[in-house]
């Protein structure tokens, strides 16, 4: 069974200070998703990363891949109090790793930005 | 329609009472996920349509789940016999070929709570 473990569980910080999270697992992913969800809604996909050490940015919102394709990271630059809601990170892995195999999702990183 | 739409958005149900829940997934889109999401936790994968068929049912949690997908559009998920530890809230997410990455577009979810 594969696992991803997302650390902290919970973040509360002020506007304007930078913050990482982090998205664990000792198994390879083909893929790794990144997700933001806001309460009563679904998840919306921020970004996916495919490459060892690839790093994408969006925005304030800066994504890692680790080399080996077993963790990620997001990082965020002078929070504001929008970015608020729950970060998931999500492992795609086979050949139709986010389809027939489904994404394997991390438990979530509840993030608060307080003004 | 624009985006997945599910339905209902909230559904309390009594304890042993069959529930089925809906989901209309992005037209055109031929691949359809289902998930659960508990409180605190993330997102436990169900199971996955490519079309109308469902290549692996065993992320269902147990015999009395099932789903189906007709003419590769709608899906329902039913639950018999409903349990309180169904209670959860039930993600549909469509793609467009369900391939590992190609983005999987969420509903808003149905909220279950069987008292």
């Amino acid at each position: 069974t594969q696992l991803l473990e997302q650390s902290p569980q919970f973040l509360s910080i002020q506007e304007g200070e930078n913050l990482t999270v982090y998205c664990n697992s000792s198994s390879v992913f083909s893929s790794l998703q990144w997700y933001r969800q806001e309460p009563g809604e679904g998840p919306v996909l921020l970004v996916t990363v495919v490459t060892g050490g690839e790093v994408k940015k969006l925005k304030r919102l800066t994504f890692q891949f680790g080399d080996a394709r077993k963790d990620s990271s997001l990082h965020i630059t002078a929070a504001q109090p929008g970015d608020t809601g729950l970060y998931l990170c999500a492992g795609g892995s086979g050949d139709s790793g986010g389809g027939a195999d489904g994404l394997t999702f991390g438990k979530g990183t509840h993030l608060i930005i307080q003004p | 329609g624009a985006g997945v739409s599910q339905s209902p958005s909230n559904k309390v149900t009594e304890k042993g009472k069959d529930v089925e829940l809906r989901c209309d997934p992005i037209s055109g889109h031929t691949a359809l996920y289902w998930y659960r999401q508990s409180l605190g936790q993330g997102l436990e994968f169900l199971i996955y349509f490519q079309g109308n068929s469902a290549p692996d049912k065993s992320g269902l949690p147990s015999d009395r789940f099932s789903a189906e997908r007709t003419g590769g559009s709608v899906s329902t998920l039913t639950i018999q016999r409903t349990q309180q530890e169904d209670s959860a809230v039930y993600l549909c997410a469509s793609s467009l070929d369900g391939r590992w990455n190609t983005e999987a577009f969420f509903g808003q979810g149905t909220r279950l709570t069987v008292v």
